[in-house]
């Protein structure tokens, strides 16, 4: 069974650093893409960041470009979301997602979610 | 961005019945879809991704169809389980974008 759990989220003042991990289990972690993916209830879901099997190329979304690190390590089935410079607009629940097969860029797996607030 | 407008934003109907959610998309996305369902609480799930392949383990009675800009997803026979949200991507472009949802509620 897939498994993808997320750990890292809180509550954060403008300007700071949190960084987020996803635990893969129950299939073969580097054979696929990776990703974030975030939802609030004004701006819906937005795709953050993603990440290919070896890591070697990571893709963003501007808002996000330069501020957050998307990383994988494949021997410990995990990766990760680094964020700096936290922005209120960053509040969301994050959720690790695992693109479809040969990189396909839909998600067919998500984990339960984590909830980053960016607040003074 | 490709933009996603999905209709209704909301929709009520009784069980049994079969219901259709549309999603537009900005531009062609050539089939590049998915559709997503989220219920309460819970993480979205895949339902359908290439416009009309049903993922592992989905109920047949979910389908979905579409080309071009115009993409639908169909729920035939409404099940109680399946009051939830449903979004919709396209992945034919980055940045990759949702729809702002359809909330599916019974009546």
């Amino acid at each position: 069974e897939v498994q993808l759990v997320e750990s890292g989220g809180g509550l954060v003042q403008p300007g700071r650093s949190l960084k987020l991990s996803c635990a893969a289990s129950g299939f073969t972690f580097s054979n696929y893409g990776m990703a974030w993916v975030r939802q609030t209830p004004t701006k819906g879901l937005e795709w953050v960041a993603s990440i290919s099997t070896g890591g070697g190329n990571t893709y963003y979304r501007d808002s996000v470009k330069g501020r957050f690190t998307i990383s994988r390590d494949n021997a410990k089935n995990t990766q990760y979301l680094q964020m700096d410079s936290l922005r209120s607009e960053d509040t969301a629940t994050y959720y690790c997602a695992r693109h479809g097969y040969s990189s396909s860029h839909y998600f067919d797996y998500w984990g339960q979610g984590v909830m980053v607030t960016v607040s003074s | 961005d490709i933009q996603m407008t999905q209709s209704p934003a909301s929709l009520s109907a009784s069980l049994g019945e079969t219901v259709t959610i549309e999603c537009r998309a900005s531009e062609d996305i050539y089939n590049g879809l998915a559709w997503y369902q989220q219920k309460p609480g819970k993480s979205p799930q895949l339902l359908i991704y290439n416009a009309n392949s049903l993922h592992t383990g989905v109920p047949s009675r979910f389908s979905g169809s579409g080309s071009g800009t115009q993409y639908s997803l169909k729920i035939n026979s409404l099940q109680s389980e399946d009051v939830a949200s449903y979004f919709c991507q396209q992945y034919y472009d980055y940045p990759w974008t949702f729809g702002g949802g359809t909330k599916l509620e019974l009546k």
